[in-house]
């Protein structure tokens, strides 16, 4: 079947850029995903980009989109340690499906 | 509030028994995700339904299954529990119709097997 990998584990300094990346192997997504999993709590939606863009810029999150590669990536500027969480890439098809990676760790250490 | 709820919250449980999850997906979704998350291997998909049937099958082991009932609930049934299944056991409800709706998660499941 179609899969979605990511690394399992990050670790950066506070005040560093972390940049998580994420690849996919379905051509037919529509919309790719990150989702946050805070300690405690269940996942839930950071921010998404539609496969015709390359970038969209949100604050401190930038997602970059390569469509031809299949990578999807998410950088958080200036890192904080109220960052620190479980990163989750996913993608949507042309079915409405939708599969996620299975997630990676982001410690930030002060 | 996702709209996504799951019962029991926490679980706690000898070896060899079996148990049963419950999840409400969203007003209006037709699409149910189990999921199983651990630390060593992160979220597994298990299972999906839609509208009743089985959409698409993950790494569900064989004492699992699941259903998706009239209604729209969906169960996750273990069985023959083994030490190694205890892990945060997830459900997302997901879209169905075009546009940008993403899949909602609940809160999880914590099961703990003894």
């Amino acid at each position: 079947g179609e899969d979605v990998e990511q690394s399992l584990f990050l670790s950066v300094r506070e005040g560093d850029s972390s940049v998580i990346n994420c690849t996919y192997t379905d051509s037919s997504s529509t919309y790719l995903y990150w989702y946050k999993q805070e300690p405690g709590a269940g996942l839930q939606l950071l921010t998404y980009i539609f496969s015709n863009m390359d970038m969209k810029q949100d604050q401190r999150l930038t997602v970059l989109l390569n469509k031809k590669d299949k990578h999807l990536s998410l950088r958080i500027a200036d890192t904080q340690t109220g960052d620190s969480a479980i990163y989750f890439c996913a993608e949507r098809d042309n079915n409405n499906d939708m599969r996620f990676g299975a997630g990676t760790r982001l410690t930030v250490k002060p | 509030d996702s709209g996504v709820t799951q019962t029991p919250k926490h679980l706690i449980t000898a070896t060899g028994q079996r148990v049963t999850l419950r999840c409400s997906p969203r007003s209006g979704d037709l699409s149910v995700y189990w999921y199983q998350q651990s630390l060593d291997q992160g979220l597994q998909f298990l299972i999906q339904y839609y509208n009743g049937e089985e959409r698409a099958k993950g790494n569900i082991l064989e004492r699992f299954s699941a259903q998706q009932f009239p209604d729209l609930h969906s169960e996750l049934n273990l069985s023959s529990l083994e030490l190694g299944d205890s892990a945060l056991y997830f459900c997302a409800s997901g879209p169905f119709r075009k546009g940008n709706t993403e899949a909602f998660f609940g809160q999880g499941t914590r099961l703990t097997v003894v």
